[in-house]
């Protein structure tokens, strides 16, 4: 099964762009990587996903190396709204995603 | 769109006892997944539905079953509740045919005690 490595903790400061890393070396060629979010007892909200390319939308970017193990979501400018765990995902098959711990993003004032 | 609607969002259960938690997928979604989480175990897939048949199942006991009706609603039950069935249970909904993006309701808050 792929799986996904992520730092438990980062902290940014508001305004400034807040980089997430994730691992995922054993990921097949067709599987995607999705990005969710989750603030505190709510349920996880979707981000972003992609396969090979680099990809943009109004929350976040997206890069994803040339080999594919690893990626970087960008949240541009990080808000106190931003606080939250932030999943890196990979489909283990059909709907059944894998979470890992992902990584608790505290953004400073 | 209206978005994923769980019910009932907060519930209390005896040992013993047996619980069933509801979920309305986004309208035109097929795909319901369901999903425990806990602070010790963190997310884990349970099981998804789609086209009222169970397309994939995660690792978990009998105990934990469900289905899904012909408008895409899903119910998840739980028999014989244990104390560690104390958990946040979250469904997922998603077109099912693409790239399975996938939008969770809020989750229902079980308590066992």
């Amino acid at each position: 099964d792929a799986k996904t490595t992520q730092p438990p903790s980062m902290d940014c400061a508001e305004g400034r762009a807040a980089n997430l890393p994730c691992n995922h070396s054993t990921i097949s060629g067709n599987e995607y990587v999705y990005w969710y979010r989750q603030i505190h007892s709510q349920g996880p909200q979707y981000i972003i996903h992609g396969l090979k390319n680099n990809e943009t939308n109004e929350m976040a970017s997206l890069i994803i190396t040339e080999d594919r193990k690893s990626s970087t979501l960008i949240l541009p400018h990080a808000t106190l709204r931003d606080t939250a765990v932030y999943y890196c995902i990979v489909r283990v098959t059909g709907n059944q995603f894998y979470f890992g711990t992902g990584t608790s993003l505290t953004v400073i004032p | 769109k209206a978005g994923v609607t769980q019910t009932p969002r907060y519930l209390i259960k005896t040992r013993g006892q047996q619980v069933t938690l509801s979920c309305s997928p986004i309208s035109g979604h097929r795909s319901v997944s369901w999903y425990q989480q806990t602070p010790g175990q963190g997310l884990q897939f349970l099981f998804e539905y789609f086209s009222e048949t169970q397309r994939n199942k995660g690792n978990f006991p009998g105990r934990f079953s469900g289905r899904q009706f012909s408008n895409s609603r899903s119910e998840m039950n739980v028999s014989t509740l244990e104390l560690g069935d104390s958990a946040l249970y979250l469904c997922a909904s998603s077109s099912g045919v693409s790239t399975y993006e996938q939008y969770f309701g809020p989750g229902t808050r079980l308590t066992v005690t």
